[in-house]
């Protein structure tokens, strides 16, 4: 069945550090990926999403690439900040028609933790 | 527009008593969601609604689990009698064909933390 994969966490990071979290997935047809993101005390929101093999999605200077080729999404942030602290989590969607519309297979989830 | 309208936000129950989580889609959207979250098994999906009938409630944990959508702006998730391993956080979210263009995007309710003694 369809499946995601992330990197264990936690991972703890210095302000204005680099940061990767990955993400491969397993699908038998042609999903859309996301990630959403936790802050502690709310509900999950989207970040970014990319719906076909190479699109990049970018959003508050996090970015990830479709990889078509390795089954992964990536997630990449130049220089993290405080305020950047929470639960990331990659996820897949076979999006429209039949039964699979909307549903989405999430990861574990990576707490992200950044320190001053 | 209001997002996904989660009630309670908090609940504390006794082992065998019946809770009722209640749901609130973002208007326009025809598609309804009920995750649960755990430590343990992270993010899971309990059932799903299209134009308020139950497609797959294949993710439904036993009986003691019943979710209704009895009209458009308003969902209900039952758990009767309830466990103290049904303590968790149940997610609600909504979503629309039409304006995500077959993306599959969501958009979550801030959540119902339940805990069973």
């Amino acid at each position: 069945g369809d499946s995601v994969t992330q990197m264990e966490g936690p991972v703890t990071l210095s302000e204005e550090a680099f940061l990767t979290i990955n993400c491969t997935y397993t699908a038998t047809g042609y999903p859309s990926l996301f990630w959403y993101v936790q802050y502690p005390g709310e509900g999950l929101q989207l970040l970014l999403k990319a719906t076909k093999a190479d699109d990049k999605g970018s959003n508050k200077g996090f970015e990830a690439t479709y990889r078509k080729e390795t089954t992964s999404f990536h997630l990449e942030k130049g220089s993290v900040q405080v305020s950047d602290s929470a639960v990331y989590f990659c996820a897949l969607s076979l999006g429209a028609g039949g039964t699979s519309y909307g549903k989405l297979t999430f990861g574990q989830g990576t707490i992200l933790t950044v320190h001053p | 527009d209001a997002g996904v309208i989660q009630s309670p936000r908090h609940e504390v129950t006794e082992m065998g008593q019946e809770v009722t989580l209640r749901c609130k889609p973002i208007s326009g959207h025809d598609y309804l969601f009920w995750y649960r979250q755990t430590m343990m098994r992270g993010l899971e999906l309990l059932i799903y609604f299209n134009n308020n009938v139950p497609i797959d409630d294949s993710g439904m944990p036993e009986d003691r689990f019943s979710a209704k959508m009895p009209n458009a702006s308003f969902s209900t998730l039952k758990i009767q009698p309830s466990e103290p391993r049904d303590s968790a956080v149940y997610f609600c979210a909504s979503s629309s064909r039409g304006l995500t263009r077959n993306t599959g995007e969501l958009f979550f309710g801030e959540g119902s933390r339940l805990t069973v003694l």
